[in-house]
């Protein structure tokens, strides 16, 4: 039973450019939420998708969006790339409950540097 | 906007030393609560989780945490610290009665623990 799967693993970019980071969630899992992981910092939730909408977000610009597939994978876009987005990008997945007690399991992340 | 402290940025533990991590969230309603811990090279792993019932929690490795609702903490305890739990570890809260299902970290505590 394969985890959350994240590609890809490193990425060098620059300044204003464009990237796509991807998420294969675990399998039985419906529901995929992004996290930014900065130098030395907890993670901070970016934004969260279910049923190929985005249902929750974080204090992040509309540089950042996302997408969910029927497949429950998801991609994570940042435009305009700034120095200050080199992080590590963390996926996570879980399963929708009426009863809100969910658990997020992350995937590997992506480290993303912009240079 | 919720937060979560982690007290004790890093701690150095000799092997067989009891351990106790702090937790503090501000958020007054209802809240799921995690631990999570990143290995060395590895991705964040969960160590345990309470959602309701009995306050105290057991996780895996001999980890266990308990919820004291009154502080608005769920310390993280081990009596005994292997070479093996070097590591960092994350405490994070959710806002179970807003179906906020974003998680809030701490910035993270990196414990050594010396043979």
């Amino acid at each position: 039973d394969a985890g959350v799967t994240q590609s890809p693993t490193h990425l060098i970019k620059t300044r204003g450019q464009q990237v796509t980071l991807r998420c294969s969630p675990k399998s039985g899992h419906d529901t995929v939420s992004w996290y930014q992981q900065a130098l030395g910092q907890g993670p901070q939730f970016i934004f969260q998708y279910y049923e190929e909408e985005e249902r929750q977000r974080g204090n992040f610009p509309d540089r950042f969006s996302g997408h969910q597939f029927p497949n429950y994978s998801s991609e994570l876009n940042v435009n305009a790339l700034l120095l200050g987005d080199s992080a590590l990008y963390l996926c996570a997945s879980s399963y929708r409950n009426t009863r809100y007690q969910e658990t997020q399991y992350f995937g590997p992340g992506t480290r993303l540097l912009v240079l | 906007a919720q937060s979560v402290s982690q007290h004790n940025h890093h701690v150095i533990l000799s092997e067989a030393a009891s351990l106790e991590l702090g937790c503090n969230y501000s958020y007054g309603g209802t809240v799921n609560l995690f631990w999570y811990v990143q290995y060395p090279g590895q991705h964040l792993q969960l160590l345990l989780k309470y959602f309701s019932g009995d306050p105290l929690v057991k996780g895996i490795k001999g980890f266990e945490a308990e919820f004291i609702k009154s502080k608005f903490s769920f310390n993280l305890r081990k009596p005994s610290v292997q070479w093996s739990d070097t590591a960092e570890y994350f405490c994070a809260v959710d806002e179970r009665d807003t179906g906020r299902r974003a998680l809030t970290f701490g910035s993270g505590t990196r414990l050594q623990v010396q043979p």
